[in-house]
């Protein structure tokens, strides 16, 4: 089974400023996905980015950008130039893909990082 | 507009009484999931089904149950089996994976917040 980590319960940056939210997990497979999730207050679940596992190669959303270390098993999100707007509990989660490739979808979370952005 | 509708927003529960979550989507998606959230556990999968008529259980299956009738309709009933069922319930449906190394982005419904009195 695979486990989520995320050991930041809260964070908080100022307005403008760069912020960093830690991820780890825990898996015996190599080929699976990963993503970052935002909860805006209205609760409503936001892909933020995703990372398949065979790319060496970090992805990057405009002002969101990930740092993937898989022999560490670690997946960070970096948020630069933080708005308000980005207040939120963000959730790391993790797919597993099947022996072909394919996946059932099933997500396996962490427990999320609530960040609030200062003005 | 195409998208996921739960309902209701809030509910509330007598404890021994079953009750059911409405989940309906129009995007034609063949997978849904059921996921319940509750504070400092993110979010845990409880039921999914990839396509009609066939669903299997997630990590925390024990006290619910589910259907699948209808590609648009995954409602999930919460029985007086389930030890604590106050939490935030939310609802996600995907295209279903069949492609080899394809990622199909699951879309998630608002929630339905159920408080047990």
């Amino acid at each position: 089974a695979q486990t989520v980590t995320q050991s930041q319960p809260e964070m908080s940056v100022q307005e403008a400023e760069t912020v960093t939210l830690s991820c780890t997990y825990d898996t015996s497979e190599n080929n699976y996905y990963l993503f970052w999730y935002k909860q805006p207050p209205s609760r409503q679940m936001i892909l933020v980015i995703r990372q398949e596992a065979y790319k060496q190669q970090n992805a990057t959303e405009n002002r969101f950008s990930v740092n993937f270390q898989k022999a560490a098993k670690s997946f960070s999100l970096k948020i630069s130039d933080s708005q308000l707007g980005d207040t939120a509990m963000y959730f790391c989660a993790f797919m597993k893909l099947n022996a072909g490739g394919t996946s059932y979808g099933k997500l396996t979370f962490g427990q999320g990082t609530i960040l609030t952005v200062h003005p | 507009d195409g998208g996921i509708t739960q309902s209701p927003k809030y509910l509330f529960r007598k404890e021994g009484q079953n009750v059911t979550l409405s989940c309906e989507q129009n995007l034609n998606h063949d997978a849904m999931y059921w996921y319940r959230q509750d504070p400092g556990q993110g979010l845990r999968l409880i039921y999914y089904s990839q396509i009609v008529n066939d669903f299997q259980k997630g990590d925390i299956a024990e006290g619910y149950s589910v259907s699948r009738e209808k590609k648009e309709s995954f409602p999930l009933t919460v029985t007086s089996a389930q030890k604590n069922p106050t939490a935030f319930y939310l609802c996600a449906s995907s295209i279903r994976g069949l492609a080899s190394f394809s990622y199909n982005e699951q879309f998630f419904g608002p929630g339905t917040r159920l408080t047990v009195l």
